[in-house]
């Protein structure tokens, strides 16, 4: 049984950084062709990817926002991490952590998601 | 990154079959790609639903009903989710998505309504 569930604060200050942990269970990211994303969703929006770790490490981040993003991985505790600085009351969103299948690019298994919230 | 069209909602009545769309930017053919839906109901994750590239390469995931289809209309550069036999439950947000230069990216979404 695959499970993927995300963790990390529930609110955070404008400027700080947030860091959410993505704990999963039942596949390895030492697999040819797995990853682990993460995608977020505004309230009442639509969905944004914003980044992917490979399971040879290779990473992927959106352009959009690049600069402010590091995803890293923790093969041995089945853990993937996302850091995002500058965080801004336009970043609250329900972040989601999602696998992407071995072959082909979807995103097959999610977790419940963690709402974030950005505000003084 | 290429920006998807998707109409924000769409209605249609139980047994009836919705089609819902994907629009992709004109500067990419929709022939060279997978097109990935997913469907979102309300405090709940996305669900992968399925891919299609042609009628030779395509996908459901695990346990989609085979009432949810895939496509392409090639003349309007446009992906597309059929779901036949609408049934209350199918009543949520649906969206569409692909890969480009290496970066996932997922359209508006539409709004859909079992009347």
């Amino acid at each position: 049984q695959i499970t993927l569930k995300e963790s990390g604060p529930t609110l955070v200050k404008p400027t700080q950084t947030l860091t959410l942990t993505c704990t999963f269970s039942g596949f390895s990211l030492s697999t040819s062709g797995v990853g682990v994303g993460w995608i977020r969703q505004p309230p009442g929006k639509a969905l944004e990817w914003l980044a992917l770790i490979y399971w040879d490490n290779e990473k992927r981040y959106s352009p959009s926002l690049k600069s402010r993003l590091t995803i890293t991985r923790d093969t041995s505790k089945n853990q993937v991490v996302l850091r995002m600085t500058n965080m801004d009351p336009v970043d609250t969103a329900t972040y989601y952590c999602a696998r992407k299948m071995v072959r082909g690019a979807a995103f097959d298994f999610w977790g419940q998601g963690t709402l974030v919230t950005v505000s003084s | 990154q290429p920006v998807l069209t998707q109409p924000p909602s769409s209605s249609a009545s139980p047994g009836e079959s919705a089609r819902l769309t994907c629009t992709l930017p004109s500067d990419i053919n929709v022939r060279g790609y997978n097109i990935y839906w997913y469907q979102q109901k309300p405090g709940r994750p996305p669900r992968y639903l399925l891919y299609y590239y042609s009628d030779s390469d395509k996908g459901r995931g695990s346990g989609v009903p085979s009432r949810f289809s895939g496509s392409t209309d090639a003349s309007a550069n446009t992906g597309i989710l059929l779901i036949s036999g609408l049934q209350s439950e199918d009543e949520a947000d649906y969206y569409c998505m692909i890969t480009s230069s290496n970066a996932w990216v997922f359209g508006g979404g539409t709004k859909l309504t079992v009347l």
